[in-house]
Formats: C-alpha cells, structure tokens, sequence
C-alpha cells in the first residue's frame, strides 16, 4: 500500500516566519503535486513536480522533489496570514491519474 | 469556463440509509475521480471514471458505486450508510491527454450520518 506521510501534522506560526513541511513515501511516484485547501472549498493546485531533484518556485514558495523520486518538500519564505490552510502533497505513478495524498499539514500563519 | 461543481453541498442522512452525489465536470474533462475526506484526513481515492467506466478503485466496498455519463458528468451512490461514511466528498475532473493531469476538485459535498 502506497503510503505518504506529512509532516508536521500542525504548524502555527507568526506573520514573517518560515516554515518547511515534508512529504515522505516509501514509493517512488511518477510526479507528485503540492495542494492547498481553504476551509469549505477542495483543494487547488500549486505546483507538480516529475523529475528527481527538481526545483520549482512559485513566489514565496518554493517545492522540491527527492533525487528518488520518493519525498519533496515545501518551503515558505516570509510566512504570511494568506498562506494559513490544509497543505497536502499527492503523488501519482506512471499512466495514472490515481493520486494518493498526504496526511496533511495544517498551517496558521498569525499576523 | 465553468468549473467542477458539486451538489448537495450539505446533507444529513441516518444509518442505513442511501445516498447519491452528483458531480458536473469542467468543461472538456473526460475523466472524473471521487475522493473520501475525513475530518482532519488528507483526501481517500474512491474510484474514477473514463469514458463511462470505472477505471479504478480504491479500498472502499462494494456499497460505493458510481456512474458517468455521456456528458461526462458523475454520480458517487453509497448504500447502506454507516457512521463512518460521514465526510467530505470531493469530486475531481481532469483531462484525459496522456499526460501528467492536474485534478481541478469541486468545493465537495459534506455528508452527516446519524
């Protein structure tokens, strides 16, 4: 069973502050994909990674995927209320749309 | 562009009973997956649809059941409704070009079972 682990589970921090959230498997995915979710609403894209290794930024944030293809990560520069929400990673393997997603990191970003 | 959208958006049923979710695509996705979100839990894939059949399932039983339409649009049916089946259940449209897909959710329909 494909199994991804975020940590942590909780996060609360103050307006300006960084952060970093983890996501881990045992499995190697295809592409793994970073999604916010705002109370009341499902989750929205952020980002998708596919090559081991890769970098992506996207403003303040910035993802990375593991060599193996196996864990990425998510950093937060200068941490803002705005960013406050359920973070979840979703990873697929190859020729599928079958994601599987993390446990969750719930973000409060205080002003 | 019309999105992903979702009805009810809220519903209480008891025990035993059997409930449907209805799901409309975005326009040009032909694919529809449904995913199970406990309170606090990161989203349970379900099962998806393609073409009008199901192209993959996820660890629930047999009482979960679905259909796709020709439209492309998507009903989730749960039979036999348990205390457990209460939860957030999102529908996700995606489109089927080979690639790498990104899912575009719905805002999801809350379940309540007394």
């Amino acid at each position: 069973t494909q199994l991804l682990e975020q940590s942590p589970q909780f996060l609360s921090i103050q307006e300006g502050e960084n952060l970093t959230v983890y996501c881990n498997s045992s499995s190697v995915f295809s592409s793994l994909q970073w999604y916010r979710q705002e109370p009341g609403e499902g989750p929205v894209l952020l980002v998708t990674v596919v090559t081991g290794g890769e970098v992506k930024k996207l403003k303040r944030l910035t993802f990375q995927f593991g060599d193996a293809r196996k864990d990425s990560s998510l950093h937060i520069t200068a941490a803002q209320p705005g960013d406050t929400g359920l973070y979840l990673c979703a990873g697929a393997t190859s020729g599928t749309y079958k994601y599987i997603f993390g446990t969750g990191t719930r973000l409060k970003v205080l002003a | 562009e019309t999105g992903v959208t979702q009805s009810p958006t809220h519903l209480i049923k008891t025990r035993g009973q059997q409930v449907t979710l209805r799901c409309s695509s975005q326009s040009g996705h032909n694919t529809v997956s449904w995913y199970q979100q406990a309170l606090g839990q990161g989203p349970q894939f379900i099962f998806q649809y393609y073409r009008e059949e199901e192209n993959g399932r996820g660890n629930f039983p047999p009482r979960f059941s679905g259909l796709q339409f020709p439209n492309y649009s998507s009903e989730l049916n749960v039979n036999a409704l348990e205390l457990d089946d209460s939860a957030l259940y999102l529908c996700a449209s995606s489109p089927r070009t080979g690639g790498i897909g990104e899912l575009f959710f719905g805002e999801g329909s809350r379940l309540t079972v007394l």
